[in-house]
């Protein structure tokens, strides 16, 4: 069974870079799927932000693409979301996923100084 | 941009009844790339149905999916209590992938 955890900063602030790592477990992020990002704002609905294909290959929503890089680390068996310059609209819960089947927790950044 | 529309915004049902949730497309979804999840507060979402009409492992064959082009219909045959939270759905079919706005299913 694929398990992922996300893990990083819980505040971040304005203008900063918002940093998170999702690690995968019960299985290899070389396997032939893509590995998503989506996030949810308090009370609002779901925003895919990106995905990384094990090759490097990404795919970025263009509202958000000028700000965001994912990466992935093979040795590690994890992937990560980088996103500047945010401001408080970035606030929200952060999932990784692996298409679209397994989701980590989520975890709650919040941008505030 | 595929923009989703869910409705309707909220469905009061009680227990036992059957939920019929609609989801609209402002262009034909290609290949049925169409998803529905389950979202309960501090959950992840769950996956429940995949290419429009797919249920997803492990998920109860009292929810079903339909529809194909621009309308898709999410069914819950008969209510149980854990089945009352937002549903949405979600086109894969070209990036950006895009949610509907979600449908609050609450108890009555």
């Amino acid at each position: 069974q694929v398990q992922l955890q996300e893990s990083g900063p819980g505040l971040v602030k304005p203008s900063g870079t918002l940093s998170l790592t999702c690690a995968v477990s019960g299985g290899s992020i070389s396997s032939s799927n893509w590995w998503i990002w989506v996030r949810q704002p308090p009370g609002k609905g779901l925003e895919w932000i990106g995905e990384i294909y094990h090759s490097g290959s990404t795919n970025y929503n263009p509202s958000l693409k000028s700000r965001v890089t994912i990466s992935v680390d093979k040795s590690k068996n994890q992937f990560s979301l980088n996103l500047s310059s945010v401001t408080a609209a970035d606030t929200a819960v952060y999932y990784c996923a692996r298409r679209w089947n397994y989701w980590g927790q989520g975890t709650l950044v919040t941008v505030s100084s | 941009e595929i923009v989703l529309t869910q409705s309707p915004g909220t469905l009061s049902l009680s227990p036992g009844e059957r939920a019929t949730l609609s989801c609209r497309a402002s262009q034909s979804v290609s290949s049925s790339y169409l998803a529905w999840y389950q979202k309960k507060p501090g959950q992840a979402p769950r996956l429940l149905i995949y290419g429009a009409s797919s249920r997803a492992t492990g998920i109860p064959d009292r929810f079903s999916g339909s529809g194909s082009g621009t309308d898709f219909t999410l069914t819950i045959s008969r209510l149980e209590p854990e089945d009352f939270a937002v549903y949405y759905c979600q086109q894969y079919a070209g990036s950006p992938y895009t949610f509907g706005q979600g449908i609050k299913l609450e108890i009555k």
